[in-house]
């Protein structure tokens, strides 16, 4: 039990859907992180909140909008995507500007087809 | 931009044999982390070093500063180390963490 959890675990949606992933983090941090690992490439930083404010936007399209209503839950709204935004999208959180102190969620497995 | 290669990309070993992953990285750093990612997805954190050698059970990480390289160690290695290992720098000036892109390792019985 890391304490940040992500539902759903798995999901398959056309790229006309809307979906959204959920984060929550019960370890009383102020920062949340998403991130997309996609197969061989490096984790990507797609957006950082602290304290419910978007302090980063790592040129994410505008297909992902990210929602932060209180410092214990993140989500991202997905609609209209593509077959390449397949990935794992995971979700993290730490005190505020601890980057190096980061505990992750399962993560999310996505696949639009 | 500090570029962070790990090597191998693929590891298979028997149990029991000692495992050694590389990571070298391009710039200067604060800190390098060992990640660990389970199949589910989960990260957990291993180490965080800046310096010198940190044991933990069977896991021995280690750093070397001048040379921008790192190694993650596990002696006796057993099927429930297979993971994929993934290191991560600290950059100066800023915290934002930098991930190589993982080491699959495999431990057959």
């Amino acid at each position: 039990e890391t304490g940040v959890t992500q539902t759903p675990r798995h999901l398959v949606m056309g790229m006309t859907n809307k979906k959204s992933l959920k984060c929550e983090q019960h370890l009383g941090h102020n920062a949340m992180y998403w991130y997309k690992q996609s197969a061989k490439k490096p984790l990507e930083l797609m957006f950082v909140y602290n304290f419910k404010e978007q302090t980063e936007n790592n040129s994410v399209p505008s297909r992902f909008s990210p929602e932060c209503p209180n410092s214990s839950h993140l989500f991202l709204h997905l609609h209209t995507l593509q077959p390449e935004d397949s990935a794992l999208y995971l979700c993290a959180s730490s005190h505020y500007r601890e980057y190096n102190e980061q505990f992750f969620g399962p993560g999310t497995r996505l696949t639009v087809l | 931009k500090n570029e962070v290669e790990q090597s191998p990309q693929n590891l298979t070993a028997q149990e029991g044999e000692f495992i050694t992953i590389n990571c070298s990285y391009s710039v200067g750093i604060s800190a390098l982390h060992w990640l660990q990612q389970h199949p589910g997805g989960g990260i957990v954190s291993l180490f965080m070093l800046s310096s010198g050698k940190k044991k933990h059970g069977r896991l021995i990480a280690t750093i070397n500063i001048q040379e921008k390289h790192s190694s993650l160690h596990i002696t006796a290695s057993h099927p429930r180390d297979s993971a994929v290992y993934i290191c991560a720098v600290e950059n100066f000036g800023n915290e934002k963490l930098t991930f190589g892109t993982g080491t699959r390792l495999t431990i057959i019985p």
